[in-house]
């Protein structure tokens, strides 16, 4: 599988864009970039994913590089609410079933 | 729909102590998998299973055993309980691949919280 890295934390203010960079260096043709963000302990929350082409949702965009070596979450006006751990996996798409690894992720403060 | 559903909400055990985390989903996914999580961390994939009666390992193993005797429920179960496997408990489900729209959302439940004496 694809390892990835995160920085630990960021910061940033309310009502800017809080920009979460993501390092996926050995990433392989068929993987996929995801991003989960797990609030205050609750169960994690599925946010976005890509393959190649920058993808935009309700919630958020994800940048991916031309060499698909890095990606950058992008939430345009981060509110208090968006204050959580925000995780960059990429999953392995096995025959029959897949694996989804988890890393340490990164912690988001959102101030006021 | 319910979602992805978890019992108990909390649990303390004695050294030892066998027990079952029970998840249950209703939305009719195939993949279901179970993670725990240590203060501070990511989530650890134990085991996972990608249909009724089909069931692998995940990172951490080790002191654990799942079922999969239907698609809505995945049992997990504690042998024998040792102060290690304190940690918080994650069930989560999706589609396989390619089903639903193409991609694989998870979707989690709320969490064991486990403590071992």
């Amino acid at each position: 599988d694809a390892k990835t890295t995160q920085p630990p934390s960021m910061d940033c203010a309310e009502g800017r864009a809080a920009n979460l960079p993501c390092n996926h260096s050995t990433i392989s043709g068929n993987e996929y970039v995801y991003w989960y963000r797990q609030i205050h302990s609750q169960g994690p929350q599925y946010i976005i994913h890509g393959l190649k082409n920058n993808e935009t949702n309700e919630m958020a965009s994800l940048i991916i590089t031309e060499d698909r070596k890095s990606s950058t979450l992008i939430l345009p006006h981060a509110t208090l609410r968006d204050t959580a751990v925000y995780y960059c996996i990429v999953r392995t798409r096995n025959t029959g079933g897949f694996k989804t690894i988890f890393g340490a992720g990164t912690r988001l403060f959102v101030k006021a | 729909n319910a979602g992805v559903t978890q019992t108990p909400k909390f649990q303390v055990l004695k050294t030892g102590q066998s027990m079952t985390l029970q998840c249950a989903q209703d939305m009719n996914h195939e993949y279901m998998s179970w993670y725990r999580q240590d203060p501070g961390m990511g989530l650890r994939l134990i085991h996972y299973s990608v249909g009724a009666g089909i069931t692998d390992q995940g990172e951490v193993p080790n002191g654990y055993n799942v079922s999969r005797s239907t698609t809505e429920d995945f049992p997990l179960r504690l042998l024998s309980a040792a102060p290690s496997q304190t940690s918080v408990y994650f069930c989560a489900s999706s589609y396989p691949t390619g089903v639903a729209g193409g991609h694989n959302e998870q979707f989690f439940g709320p969490g064991t919280r486990l403590t071992v004496l």
